[in-house]
């Protein structure tokens, strides 16, 4: 069984560009979650994907996008970055046939830098 | 929305003694609450957790016990070892496509 896998691992970015970011689900997962954790903090939720639409979203402006695919797999865009953007940002796996409440599997995270 | 308190912030524990994180949450609807483990450089696993028709679960050295009541549940390590030391979340979740709030964490270390 693969866990869930996250690329690029570290990214360095220019304020008012964009980024994608993109996360591979762990075998049986249906639904993936994205989450932003800024340095010190707990993850903060963004947003999360089933049947390929965004079907929850957290307190996260409208330049915070994404897809889902139908191998389940996912990213995350940001449009034009903020120094504030920089952070770890957070995949998560579930199964939505139990509502997600068995456990989301997070990734290691793609470490975000803006400067 | 929902907002979760932990405390402490650090906590330093000998090695063999036990640990307690505790967390309140706002909104009596929640009703999955796990908690997450997070080492330096990896994302949180999921260590334990609970649903609100449950008061208490225990998984060998860990357990997790829940007051609806009060809107609080707590972290149980006994019995700490060296490789316990690191960042524990607390979540809490009314249901899943609206994620899960997270507490701000909790250092633990474990000193030898």
């Amino acid at each position: 069984e693969t866990g869930v896998t996250q690329s690029p691992t570290h990214l360095i970015k220019t304020r008012g560009q964009q980024v994608t970011l993109r996360c591979s689900s762990q075998s049986g997962h249906n639904t993936v979650s994205w989450y932003q954790q800024a340095l010190g903090q707990g993850p903060q939720f963004i947003f999360q994907y089933y049947r390929e639409e965004e079907n929850g979203r957290g307190n996260f402006p409208p330049r915070f996008s994404g897809l889902q695919f139908p191998n389940y797999s996912s990213e995350l865009n940001v449009n034009a970055l903020e120094l504030d953007d920089s952070a770890l940002y957070l995949c998560a796996s579930s199964l939505e046939a139990n509502r997600g409440r068995n456990g989301y599997t997070f990734g290691s995270g793609t470490r975000l830098t803006v400067v | 929305g929902e907002n979760v308190e932990q405390h402490p912030s650090t906590l330093s524990v000998q090695e063999g003694d036990s640990a307690v994180i505790k967390c309140t949450y706002s909104d009596s609807a929640s009703n999955y609450f796990p908690w997450y483990k997070q080492e330096l450089g990896k994302g949180p696993q999921l260590i334990i957790d609970i649903r609100s028709n449950v008061g208490e679960k225990k998984d060998q050295r860990i357990a997790v016990t829940l007051n609806k009541t009060a809107k609080h549940f707590s972290l149980h390590i006994t019995e700490t070892q060296p490789e316990d030391s690191a960042v524990y979340f607390c979540a809490a979740s009314i249901r899943g496509a609206d994620g899960l709030t997270f507490g701000k964490g909790t250092h633990l270390i474990i000193q030898p």
